[in-house]
């Protein structure tokens, strides 16, 4: 299967302090996305990437779609308690006989911000 | 609009039982999918389907079946359960490239 390496595996931050987390692959994806996980409920999708290069915003956070198609990374800004959760980037790829796009996931950043 | 729902939230089953989990959502997607969720190994594919009829595998589907009679529903079944098979199992329904995804089934098997 694809793998997606995800760094860091957790991190433990001051309330206001920046944060960063980057995923790379072996393989080239057409699209990344980043997603949100709070304990109990599905991720949420923060972010989503379509173009080599592409770097987008959505308030507080940023992300980019690297070069190679074989990385993206994802900033926080002036992180407040309710960023407290589990970061996953995933990777979308045609599989399959029916040529669906579909998601591969990194193994997560785990955030913790301290008040 | 409930979104994508599923059903039970918590179940625990015994070696070689089998077992049906329900997720139905209600955006008119053509795409759906479900995953499972282990410690530390992210969220990997097991079966999705792009409409009614169509199902195709994913990155882990052994010992899974599904199926789409409807554009609603897309169950996943479990015929013989292993303890190998204990995790979170998460539905999602996707438009435009949007996963949106269910509250998630935590299952144990004994």
């Amino acid at each position: 299967g694809q793998q997606l390496n995800q760094s860091p595996q957790s991190m433990f931050i001051q309330e206001g302090e920046d944060v960063s987390m980057n995923c790379t692959s072996s393989s080239i994806f057409n699209t990344w996305l980043w997603y949100k996980q709070d304990p109990g409920e599905g991720p949420v999708l923060l972010i989503a990437l379509y173009k080599a290069g592409e770097l987008t915003s959505n308030g507080r956070l940023t992300a980019q779609f690297g070069i190679t198609r074989k990385d993206s990374f994802l900033n926080i800004s002036a992180s407040i308690p309710s960023d407290v959760g589990i970061y996953f980037c995933a990777g979308q790829l045609r599989l399959g006989e029916t040529g669906a796009n579909n998601l591969f996931f990194g193994t997560g950043t785990r955030l913790t911000v301290i008040p | 609009n409930a979104g994508v729902t599923q059903t039970p939230k918590f179940q625990v089953l015994k070696t070689g039982q089998s077992m049906t989990l329900q997720c139905a959502q209600d955006m008119n997607h053509e795409y759906m999918s479900w995953y499972r969720q282990d410690p530390g190994m992210g969220l990997r594919l097991i079966h999705y389907s792009v409409g009614a009829g169509i199902t195709d595998q994913g990155e882990v589907p052994n010992g899974y079946n599904v199926s789409r009679s409807t554009t609603e529903d897309f169950p996943l079944r479990l015929l013989s359960a292993a303890p190998s098979q204990t995790s979170v199992y998460f539905c999602a329904s996707t438009r435009n490239n949007e996963q949106f995804f269910g509250p998630g089934t935590r299952l144990t098997v004994l």
